[in-house]
């Protein structure tokens, strides 16, 4: 079962055109995650939440935002997207017990900006 | 941010023979803990296998292992036995004991040749 879903799996955008993209977990973790991921790159950290705690990574555009309306879902916010903005987003959340535990991520969101 | 670095873009193993993918970091937390994740093409990124900072004993999961030298700050991952199915990116990743930032290194693609 699917403990970190993402939707849409490929999301479309016209340049400019605000888009959301949204992330649920049923582990009921309270740390989300938020990734960009480039073609052929590492995942970069654009913020998480412990909690409604909202921690904004420094070099994080402003063009992103991000709401925590519960503990099960996240949406990342691009108020203004840009043909830079086109990647792979990721969503993770912290899972596994004391001995085990680790991060489970998404399937991810590939975001086109046309 | 921390610095996590994998020098090795690219690596090609035979099939049942043994690679070794290295990790180096820069922190100055003298606990943390260290991770190797695997995504295969347009795949979800999964857990290999997790390494604590104040465990001395390398971790293991069954054929993968890691050699954590903590004072060297180096972290690489021994795949033994390699099957067709490691092909994939490999990504060292770190998260400090402190605060919830969980970083990536920049990543090695495995090739496994039949």
């Amino acid at each position: 079962d699917a403990m970190v879903i993402q939707n849409p799996r490929y999301q479309v955008t016209q340049f400019g055109k605000p888009v959301t993209l949204s992330c649920s977990q049923t582990l009921n973790h309270n740390v989300m995650y938020w990734y960009q991921q480039k073609s052929s790159q590492a995942p970069k950290l654009l913020f998480h939440y412990y909690d409604k705690d909202f921690n904004n990574e420094a070099d994080t555009p402003d063009n992103f935002q991000s709401r925590r309306p519960n503990t099960s879902f996240c949406f990342l916010d691009i108020r203004s997207p840009g043909l830079g903005d086109a990647a792979m987003y990721l969503c993770a959340t912290r899972s596994g017990g004391a001995l085990k535990w680790g991060y489970t991520f998404g399937s991810g969101t590939r975001l086109t900006v046309v | 941010a921390q610095t996590v670095t994998q020098s090795q873009p690219e690596m090609s193993v035979q099939e049942a023979e043994t690679v070794t993918l290295s990790c180096t970091y820069d922190t100055s937390e003298s606990d943390y803990y260290l991770f190797w994740y695997k995504q295969p093409p347009s795949r979800q990124m999964i857990l290999v296998i997790r390494q604590e900072a104040y465990k001395q004993q390398n971790a293991t999961e069954n054929r993968f292992s890691v050699n954590f030298q903590k004072a060297a700050k180096s972290f690489s991952l021994k795949i033994s036995d390699s099957q067709l199915g490691d092909a994939a990116m490999y990504f060292c990743a770190y998260k400090g004991n402190t605060g919830n930032q969980f970083y990536f290194g920049t990543g090695t693609s495995l090739t496994v040749i039949p």
